[in-house]
Protein backbone atom coordinates (compact mmCIF):
# COMPACT_ATOMS: atom_id res chain seq x y z
CA UNK A 1 0.00 0.00 0.00
CA UNK A 2 1.89 3.69 -1.34
CA UNK A 3 2.25 5.73 1.68
CA UNK A 4 1.49 9.58 1.64
CA UNK A 5 3.16 11.08 -1.52
CA UNK A 6 4.26 14.86 -1.97
CA UNK A 7 5.70 16.70 -5.10
CA UNK A 8 7.36 17.94 -5.42
CA UNK A 9 10.55 16.56 -3.75
CA UNK A 10 12.17 19.74 -4.48
CA UNK A 11 10.94 23.81 -5.81
CA UNK A 12 13.33 26.67 -6.30
CA UNK A 13 11.50 29.67 -6.70
CA UNK A 14 12.49 33.37 -6.40
CA UNK A 15 11.08 36.16 -4.20
CA UNK A 16 7.40 37.49 -5.30
CA UNK A 17 6.47 33.86 -7.58
CA UNK A 18 3.71 31.42 -5.92
CA UNK A 19 4.64 28.07 -5.32
CA UNK A 20 2.02 24.85 -5.66
CA UNK A 21 2.43 21.80 -3.18
CA UNK A 22 0.87 18.52 -3.64
CA UNK A 23 -0.03 15.41 -1.93
CA UNK A 24 -2.09 12.49 -1.82
CA UNK A 25 -2.58 10.67 1.50
CA UNK A 26 -3.23 6.92 2.13
CA UNK A 27 -5.67 5.33 0.35
CA UNK A 28 -8.77 5.31 2.67
CA UNK A 29 -7.68 8.34 4.44
CA UNK A 30 -9.99 11.39 4.84
CA UNK A 31 -7.83 14.15 6.55
CA UNK A 32 -4.61 16.12 5.26
CA UNK A 33 -2.70 17.95 7.10
CA UNK A 34 0.15 20.68 6.28
CA UNK A 35 3.11 21.61 8.45
CA UNK A 36 6.31 23.82 8.13
CA UNK A 37 9.60 22.97 9.29
CA UNK A 38 12.00 25.94 8.97
CA UNK A 39 15.54 24.87 9.38
CA UNK A 40 16.67 24.12 12.99
CA UNK A 41 12.69 24.78 14.20
CA UNK A 42 9.99 22.42 14.95
CA UNK A 43 6.90 21.55 12.78
CA UNK A 44 4.67 24.50 12.55
CA UNK A 45 1.07 23.84 11.78
CA UNK A 46 -0.25 25.11 9.07
CA UNK A 47 -3.51 23.73 7.59
CA UNK A 48 -6.02 20.83 8.09
CA UNK A 49 -8.35 19.40 5.85
CA UNK A 50 -11.10 16.74 6.19
CA UNK A 51 -13.76 15.62 3.89
CA UNK A 52 -12.92 18.23 1.08
CA UNK A 53 -13.77 21.13 4.32
CA UNK A 54 -10.87 23.04 6.24
CA UNK A 55 -11.18 22.20 9.68
CA UNK A 56 -8.39 24.54 11.13
CA UNK A 57 -5.37 26.79 10.43
CA UNK A 58 -2.25 27.74 11.73
CA UNK A 59 -1.23 31.15 12.75
CA UNK A 60 0.20 31.78 9.00
CA UNK A 61 -0.64 35.11 6.50
CA UNK A 62 -3.56 34.66 4.26
CA UNK A 63 -1.15 34.23 1.09
CA UNK A 64 -0.54 30.48 2.56
CA UNK A 65 -3.83 28.32 1.27
CA UNK A 66 -4.75 25.34 -0.36
CA UNK A 67 -7.69 22.81 -0.82
CA UNK A 68 -8.63 19.36 -0.70
CA UNK A 69 -10.10 17.72 -3.64
CA UNK A 70 -12.94 14.86 -3.52
CA UNK A 71 -10.69 11.98 -3.66
CA UNK A 72 -9.06 13.90 -1.10
CA UNK A 73 -5.63 14.47 -2.02
CA UNK A 74 -4.85 18.17 -1.45
CA UNK A 75 -2.73 21.39 -2.52
CA UNK A 76 -1.18 24.20 -0.85
CA UNK A 77 -0.20 27.18 -2.13
CA UNK A 78 2.00 30.01 -0.98
CA UNK A 79 1.44 33.28 -2.90
CA UNK A 80 4.06 36.57 -3.11
CA UNK A 81 7.13 34.27 -1.67
CA UNK A 82 9.30 35.31 0.95
CA UNK A 83 12.74 34.22 1.71
CA UNK A 84 11.91 33.01 5.08
CA UNK A 85 9.09 30.75 3.60
CA UNK A 86 11.97 28.11 2.23
CA UNK A 87 11.41 25.28 4.40
CA UNK A 88 10.29 21.35 4.10
CA UNK A 89 6.59 21.55 3.76
CA UNK A 90 5.47 18.10 5.48
CA UNK A 91 1.96 16.66 4.60
CA UNK A 92 0.34 14.00 6.83
CA UNK A 93 -3.05 11.70 6.67
CA UNK A 94 -4.68 10.28 8.97
CA UNK A 95 -7.65 7.79 8.68
CA UNK A 96 -10.75 9.16 11.51
CA UNK A 97 -13.41 11.14 9.44
CA UNK A 98 -14.39 14.70 10.98
CA UNK A 99 -12.28 14.08 13.97
CA UNK A 100 -8.39 14.82 14.90
CA UNK A 101 -6.29 11.74 14.47
CA UNK A 102 -3.38 11.62 16.48
CA UNK A 103 -1.42 9.07 14.37
CA UNK A 104 -0.69 10.67 11.75
CA UNK A 105 1.39 9.29 8.39
CA UNK A 106 3.95 11.82 7.17
CA UNK A 107 5.16 11.96 3.41
CA UNK A 108 8.95 12.99 2.98
CA UNK A 109 8.38 16.42 2.43
CA UNK A 110 8.87 19.17 -0.26
CA UNK A 111 11.49 21.16 0.15
CA UNK A 112 10.82 24.83 -0.99
CA UNK A 113 13.54 27.54 -1.15
CA UNK A 114 13.17 30.93 -2.34
CA UNK A 115 16.02 32.74 -3.68
CA UNK B 1 4.57 31.79 25.49
CA UNK B 2 5.35 28.83 23.11
CA UNK B 3 2.35 26.47 23.21
CA UNK B 4 4.69 23.28 23.30
CA UNK B 5 8.53 23.97 24.69
CA UNK B 6 10.90 21.14 24.85
CA UNK B 7 14.41 21.52 25.35
CA UNK B 8 16.22 21.20 21.80
CA UNK B 9 19.09 20.02 23.34
CA UNK B 10 21.19 18.38 21.74
CA UNK B 11 21.67 15.17 24.33
CA UNK B 12 24.66 13.39 23.68
CA UNK B 13 25.00 10.76 26.15
CA UNK B 14 26.69 7.09 25.69
CA UNK B 15 25.25 3.65 24.39
CA UNK B 16 23.22 1.96 27.82
CA UNK B 17 22.57 5.24 29.31
CA UNK B 18 19.45 5.62 30.36
CA UNK B 19 18.04 9.30 29.24
CA UNK B 20 14.79 11.63 29.92
CA UNK B 21 13.59 14.48 28.25
CA UNK B 22 10.28 16.45 29.29
CA UNK B 23 7.75 18.55 27.19
CA UNK B 24 5.50 21.15 28.44
CA UNK B 25 2.58 22.39 27.60
CA UNK B 26 0.21 25.84 27.77
CA UNK B 27 -3.43 24.56 26.73
CA UNK B 28 -4.64 23.21 30.33
CA UNK B 29 -7.78 21.91 27.96
CA UNK B 30 -5.21 19.90 25.74
CA UNK B 31 -6.86 16.14 25.06
CA UNK B 32 -4.21 14.18 24.27
CA UNK B 33 -0.20 13.50 24.16
CA UNK B 34 2.23 11.77 21.91
CA UNK B 35 6.03 10.91 21.08
CA UNK B 36 7.00 11.21 17.50
CA UNK B 37 10.57 10.74 16.53
CA UNK B 38 11.87 12.38 13.62
CA UNK B 39 15.68 11.06 11.60
CA UNK B 40 17.28 13.34 10.33
CA UNK B 41 16.29 14.00 6.46
CA UNK B 42 13.02 11.95 7.53
CA UNK B 43 9.87 12.39 8.09
CA UNK B 44 8.45 12.26 11.81
CA UNK B 45 6.54 8.79 12.56
CA UNK B 46 4.62 8.30 15.54
CA UNK B 47 6.56 6.43 19.09
CA UNK B 48 4.28 6.28 20.98
CA UNK B 49 1.03 8.10 23.03
CA UNK B 50 0.98 9.27 26.38
CA UNK B 51 -1.58 8.06 28.50
CA UNK B 52 -2.54 9.75 32.19
CA UNK B 53 -1.61 6.39 33.79
CA UNK B 54 2.04 6.84 32.31
CA UNK B 55 2.23 3.63 29.51
CA UNK B 56 5.81 1.98 28.62
CA UNK B 57 6.63 0.59 25.36
CA UNK B 58 10.08 -2.20 25.37
CA UNK B 59 12.65 0.59 26.81
CA UNK B 60 10.53 3.85 26.43
CA UNK B 61 8.30 4.80 29.24
CA UNK B 62 5.69 7.98 28.76
CA UNK B 63 4.53 9.69 31.78
CA UNK B 64 2.12 12.59 31.81
CA UNK B 65 1.70 15.41 35.04
CA UNK B 66 -1.52 17.25 34.08
CA UNK B 67 -1.11 19.54 37.22
CA UNK B 68 1.92 20.49 36.16
CA UNK B 69 1.53 20.29 32.49
CA UNK B 70 4.53 18.75 31.30
CA UNK B 71 4.69 14.87 29.71
CA UNK B 72 8.37 13.00 29.46
CA UNK B 73 9.80 10.17 27.70
CA UNK B 74 12.16 7.93 29.28
CA UNK B 75 14.97 5.46 27.05
CA UNK B 76 16.98 2.97 29.21
CA UNK B 77 19.61 0.80 27.82
CA UNK B 78 19.91 3.50 24.99
CA UNK B 79 21.06 2.07 21.44
CA UNK B 80 23.12 3.83 18.67
CA UNK B 81 19.80 3.47 16.51
CA UNK B 82 18.05 5.60 19.50
CA UNK B 83 19.72 8.53 17.84
CA UNK B 84 17.13 10.72 16.22
CA UNK B 85 15.04 14.16 17.38
CA UNK B 86 12.22 13.40 19.41
CA UNK B 87 9.06 15.43 18.99
CA UNK B 88 6.54 16.26 21.63
CA UNK B 89 2.90 16.47 20.49
CA UNK B 90 -0.22 17.54 21.64
CA UNK B 91 -3.70 17.77 20.60
CA UNK B 92 -5.27 21.40 21.55
CA UNK B 93 -8.39 22.18 21.75
CA UNK B 94 -9.23 26.04 20.75
CA UNK B 95 -12.11 26.41 18.77
CA UNK B 96 -11.54 23.61 16.41
CA UNK B 97 -8.53 21.16 17.40
CA UNK B 98 -5.52 20.71 16.23
CA UNK B 99 -1.95 18.74 16.76
CA UNK B 100 0.89 21.01 17.76
CA UNK B 101 4.33 20.02 17.77
CA UNK B 102 7.36 20.81 20.41
CA UNK B 103 10.44 21.83 18.24
CA UNK B 104 12.32 18.82 19.04
CA UNK B 105 14.88 17.23 21.55
CA UNK B 106 17.90 16.26 19.29
CA UNK B 107 19.46 12.96 20.66
CA UNK B 108 22.88 11.54 19.89
CA UNK B 109 23.90 8.02 21.69
CA UNK B 110 27.77 7.76 21.15
CA UNK B 111 29.65 4.50 20.69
Amino acid sequence: EAGVTQSPTHLIKTRGQQATLRCSPISGHTSVYWYQQALGLGLQFLLWYDEGEERNRGNFPPRFSGRQFPNYSSELNVNALELEDSALYLCASSSLRRQLNEKLFFGSGTQLSVL
Amino acid sequence: RKEVEQDPGPFNVPEGATVAFNCTYSNSASQSFFWYRQDCRKEPKLLMSVYSSGNEDGRFTAQLNRASQYISLLIRDSKLSDSATYLCVVNFIQGAQKLVFGQGTRLTINP
